[in-house]
């Protein structure tokens, strides 16, 4: 089981600021880095899926970046919104296993 | 279908019962993952079925455990005698290639065990 590890583990910002946070993934045998939003009562939804050493993928006010030889992954989110409250979920295929980070749950507040 | 479709959405089944949980991938995704989410906690992996290859079952917290999937498409968890600490959300998630790409998740199982 790899070890996919996020921080923090959750976080506040207020709306309008822009906050970022990371995510750590063992570089053997690594094949692609997926981000995933998971709204409460909700099911998980892709947000991203990078493979390459500086990928950087951007959809709307959320992008991330993506280092494969130190094996860390941030994801920024612009300007928060209330609606951007979720836990975001990265997870990292190696050896085609995905293995899921704990999360990071961001709250923004109006 | 439109999408992964988990069934049931609810189940309370009592300490020493065997449950089976149910997926139906997207049709054409030759991967599904299973994994389950207990209260407080992050996803845990729990198997891996990619096309014919044989499934990755280092997930499978104990022997009570078992999951097949027929023809390559419809999925079942089986958890025999259930214990209290099975009480869980299960998702699971199909995609189309080996990881890749996206995968895709249902709405999950929630497993309450009394």
């Amino acid at each position: 089981i790899l070890n996919v590890e996020q921080s923090p583990q959750s976080l506040h910002v207020q709306e309008g600021d822009s906050t970022n946070f990371t995510c750590s993934f063992p570089s053997s045998n690594f094949y692609a880095l997926h981000w995933y939003r998971w709204e409460t009562a909700k099911s998980p939804e892709a947000l991203f899926v990078m493979t390459l050493n500086g990928d950087e993928k951007k959809k709307g006010r959320i992008s991330a970046t993506l280092n494969t030889k130190e094996g860390y992954s941030y994801l920024y989110i612009k300007g928060s919104q209330p609606e951007d409250s979720a836990t975001y979920l990265c997870a990292s295929l190696n050896d085609y296993k995905l293995s899921f980070g704990a999360g990071t749950t961001v709250t923004v507040r109006a | 279908g439109a999408g992964v479709s988990q069934s049931p959405s609810n189940k309370v089944t009592e300490k020493g019962k065997d449950v089976e949980l149910r997926c139906d991938p997207i049709s054409g995704h030759t991967a599904l993952y299973w994994y389950r989410q207990s209260l407080g906690q992050g996803l845990e992996f729990l198997i891996y079925f990619q096309g014919n290859s044989a499934p990755d079952k280092s997930g499978l917290p104990s022997d009570r455990f078992s999951a097949e999937r027929t023809g390559g498409s419809v999925s079942t968890l089986t958890i025999q005698r259930t214990q209290q600490e099975d009480s869980a959300v299960y998702l699971c998630a199909s995609s189309a290639g080996r990881g890749n790409t996206e995968a895709f998740f249902g709405q999950g199982t929630r497993l309450t065990v009394v």
